[in-house]
This record gives C-alpha cells, structure tokens and sequence, in this order.
C-alpha cells in the first residue's frame, strides 16, 4: 500500500458524460500528479499540483480539468467524454519535486 | 526532447534465474532521476530502484539492482533469483531537469515461468 488512495476504482459512463476522479496524497506529501495510461498513448504525464498552485502541465487535452484542494487532495475533471479517453488514470504523490512518486491504485475509466 | 526506449517488449525467465531489462534514452541533461517501476497484474505502479545520476555507484535493491552507464545513456534491470511474484510489466522512467514529472518506457512484459 502507497499511502495514495483514488476513488473510485472503476468508473463507466457514456460519450459526452463528465466524470470527476479523486486523489488523495500520502500524508505529508505537497506534490499531486496525474498520468493516463492507454493501449496506444502508454504512460503520460497529464498536470502536477504543488501546495494548491498548478507546477506543470503535459499533454493534457483542453476537456480536462485538475485542482488541488486545501487539504491537499486533488481532482481531475474529465468533459465531453470521448472513446479515446478509455484509460487507466493514476495520481502519484511526493513531497520535494524529485523525489520518488508514489503511485495511488489508478481509476479504471470506460467510455461506452 | 527527451526520450526513453525499451526494446525489449516481452521477455521470460525461468523461476531462480537472471534476467536484464533494457532501457535507453536520450537527453542533453547532465543531472537526472532513474526508477525502474513494476505493474503487476492488479496495475499497481510499484516501485522498484531508484538511481540518481550524479551517484556512480549502481543502486541495489535486495534481488534487484541496475547498471546504469551514463556515457551510453544506458540503465538496465538485472533481477536475480527470480520469483513467480516477478512476472509483470516493467517500465524504466525518469525525471529530467526541466520538470517534475516521469517520462516513461513503453515497457517490458516479463513472465517468470516455474
């Protein structure tokens, strides 16, 4: 067990629905990252949150959305679903920018 | 742009042998962060080693340890003993200078076969 917990562990839903991932960080940890895993695309770092304030970005589509809450949790908004956006979708947790990444369980996301 | 190769897209090994995973990359960078991460079926990300570029020494950890020559920009697994438990994808990954996040491998699937 990371210590990095994400809900909900399978989500289903439909082309053009919006969905909402949760993450929430190893205890200590300041740092959140999200990453999309998928057949074609592999691992790929979507955004990094550091202490509430957005740190960098990757190649995360305009359709998607992140946050970093107050008490350090952070969420990541997904719009106008597409088939394409079927993925496994992983938060990472650390706490100095290079240190080791922690990675939660992943949100298992379907598209129908 | 920095890159990571992993040439080897499937790979098995009898239970209690050796077996090397490959990576490649490229960069410009002179300080950089090496991890080798394993996905066991369930597809949990796991840490495996962690090596930091500007230590010579080869990191080590119980049965696994790397060979990472910079000159070559080259940073292999080497699994010793090897358990069923082992069978997984493998991804090398790294955390280059310009920014915090991982790039990752394409990934090794290896099978520990008893």
């Amino acid at each position: 067990d990371s210590g990095v917990t994400q809900t909900p562990k399978h989500l289903i839903t439909a082309t053009g629905q919006r969905v909402t991932l949760r993450c929430s960080p190893r205890s200590g940890d300041l740092s959140v990252y999200w990453y999309q895993q998928s057949l074609d695309q592999g691992l790929q770092f979507l955004i990094q949150y550091y202490n509430g304030e957005e740190r960098a970005k990757g190649n995360i589509l305009e359709r998607f959305s992140a946050q970093q809450f107050p008490d350090l949790h952070s969420e990541l908004n997904l719009s106008s679903l597409e088939l394409g956006d079927s993925a496994l979708y992983f938060c990472a947790s650390n706490r100095l920018d290079v240190d080791t990444q922690y990675f939660g369980p992943g949100t298992r996301l379907t598209v129908l | 742009a920095q890159t990571v190769t992993q040439s080897q897209p499937e790979m098995s090994v009898q239970e209690a042998e050796t077996v090397t995973l490959s990576c490649t990359y490229d960069t410009s960078e002179n300080n950089y962060y090496l991890f080798w991460y394993k996905q066991p079926p369930s597809r949990q990300m796991i840490l495996v080693i962690r090596q930091e570029a500007y230590k010579q020494q080869n990191a080590t950890e119980n049965r696994f340890s790397v060979n990472f020559q910079k000159a070559a920009k080259s940073f292999s697994l080497k699994i010793s003993d090897s358990q069923l438990g082992d069978t997984a994808m493998y991804f090398c990954a790294f955390i280059f200078n310009a920014g915090n996040m991982l790039t990752f491998g394409g990934g090794t699937r290896l099978m520990v076969k008893p």
